[in-house]
């Protein structure tokens, strides 16, 4: 199993543009979900979805879309970056049954929005 | 609401040393506990969990105690080694909402030969 995988690693954008940071996990879970982690602050819940089709919004949602079409994949979209949203991003997926079960985290994409 | 707070870093110790990273809580109910580790250039990894109070997780040498009481759970290991080089992370997550997890600041750790 490749569990979390993440891509890009890394990506410079400037004011204004979108893109999407990809996520999938090859493990069958149903529970993934995406963070951003900021010096001093830890991790923030951006978004997390627990099956496919079903999307929920955590702690800090705002600039951010996400979908869930597949059990493997959920991506993060980001539609008129800024650079507050200059940060780490890591995706992590969980059997059913929620945070209790271990979270798989993946290596994380650096993203600088210029 | 939910939020938990970690002592500040970064800590530098010696191999063989004593760690130990205080984590205090504040939160409804009864939340799960957790210590996640982060190496450099990783995602996080769960280190040790706790479900309920007075439980201890334990998982690589280090050992940490769910305390209801003083609203606690501090990491310790008794002789840490270089590999043990990371940033520690304390977590909750709510009772009845088990898919949010809350994190500390995280603690950066570094162990000298």
């Amino acid at each position: 199993n490749a569990g979390v995988t993440q891509t890009p690693k890394f990506q410079v954008l400037k004011t204004g543009q979108s893109m999407t940071l990809q996520c999938a996990q090859d493990m069958n879970h149903e529970y993934m979900s995406w963070y951003r982690q900021d010096p001093g602050m830890g991790l923030r819940l951006i978004h997390y979805s627990v099956g496919a089709g079903i999307t929920d919004q955590g702690e800090v949602p705002n600039g951010y879309n996400v979908s869930r079409s597949t059990t493997e994949d959920f991506p993060l979209r980001l539609l008129s970056a800024a650079p507050s949203q200059t940060s780490v991003y890591f995706c992590a997926s969980s059997p059913s049954g929620g945070a209790i079960d271990t979270q798989y985290f993946g290596p994380g994409t650096r993203l600088t929005v210029l | 609401g939910d939020s938990v707070t970690q002592m500040e870093g970064p800590v530098t110790l010696s191999e063989e040393a004593f760690l130990t990273i205080n984590c205090t809580y504040t939160a409804t109910g009864y939340p799960s506990l957790f210590w996640y580790v982060q190496y450099p250039g990783e995602g996080l990894q769960l280190l040790l969990k706790a479900t309920k109070a007075d439980d201890k997780g334990s998982n690589k040498g280090f050992e940490a105690t769910y305390r209801k009481e003083t609203t606690s759970f501090h990491l310790e290991k008794g002789s840490v080694q270089v590999s043990d080089s990371a940033v520690y992370f304390c977590a909750l997550s709510p009772r009845g909402n088990d898919y949010k997890l809350s994190f500390g600041a995280g603690t950066t750790v570094t162990v000298r030969a």
